[in-house]
């Protein structure tokens, strides 16, 4: 079973059109929640780290919230450079080294 | 700063062929890792290392040896290349030493095994 669940596994949105990205998980105690960026050909990008229930963290046009058993990722009037592969991983207090267990993403597409 | 960085970016090896990857930070991180992406699979953990001289095993270790001579590089082996080791390879690294550090990651390593 994964732990880490993201959804939907693409997403196709106009300029403009707001959307949530979803990302749930299973965890005995999470350390803290990441989310990336990764561009064709790239590598990971980091965006945010959230550490508790009920924390938000904005840059731009996202928002991350975290809940107890998911974190969204809130694009509100996307353009098309936000087009990208968003990646969710978490990272277990159980974790030697503070390993990352990542989700599978979610690609989106923005037009114009 | 360079950040993270890997050499080479692309590499085609024949089944049974040797190589390694290099990944190299240059923000005095105490913590490295090796991932490899592939298709419908998401980031998966080869090894990774807490410091100079050590490493460690992570979720998909079979196949690969990891040195950390250095604390600024972290080098990845295939002793024997198969078609599964087929893949993107990602180098990251993070502060370490306290507690949700977040990984920041390199460009990449393309790798074809024929």
């Amino acid at each position: 079973e994964d732990q880490v669940t993201q959804s939907p596994e693409a997403l196709r949105l106009q300029e403009g059109e707001s959307s949530s990205l979803n990302c749930s998980y299973t965890v005995s105690g999470l350390r803290g929640l990441f989310w990336y960026r990764q561009d064709p050909g790239k590598g990971p990008e980091f965006l945010f780290t959230l550490y508790s229930a009920g924390e938000e963290k904005e840059k731009e046009r996202l928002k991350a919230t975290l809940t107890k058993k998911e974190s969204f990722l809130h694009i509100t009037a996307p353009k098309p450079e936000d087009s990208a592969t968003y990646l969710c991983a978490v990272q277990e207090a159980a974790n030697s080294g503070y390993a990352l267990n990542f989700g599978k993403g979610t690609s989106l597409l923005v037009t114009p | 700063n360079a950040g993270v960085t890997q050499t080479p970016k692309f590499r085609v090896l024949k089944t049974g062929q040797s190589m390694t990857l290099l990944c190299a930070q240059d923000m005095n991180h105490e913590y490295m890792y090796w991932y490899r992406q592939d298709p419908g699979m998401g980031l998966r953990l080869i090894h990774y290392s807490v410091g100079e001289g050590t490493t460690a095993k992570g979720e998909v270790p079979d196949g690969y040896n990891v040195s950390r001579l250095k604390k600024q590089n972290f080098l990845l082996g295939l002793e024997s290349a198969a078609p599964s080791q087929t893949s993107v390879y990602f180098c990251a690294s993070s502060p370490g030493l306290v507690s949700r550090e977040t990984q920041y990651f390199g460009p990449g390593t393309r790798l074809l095994v024929l």
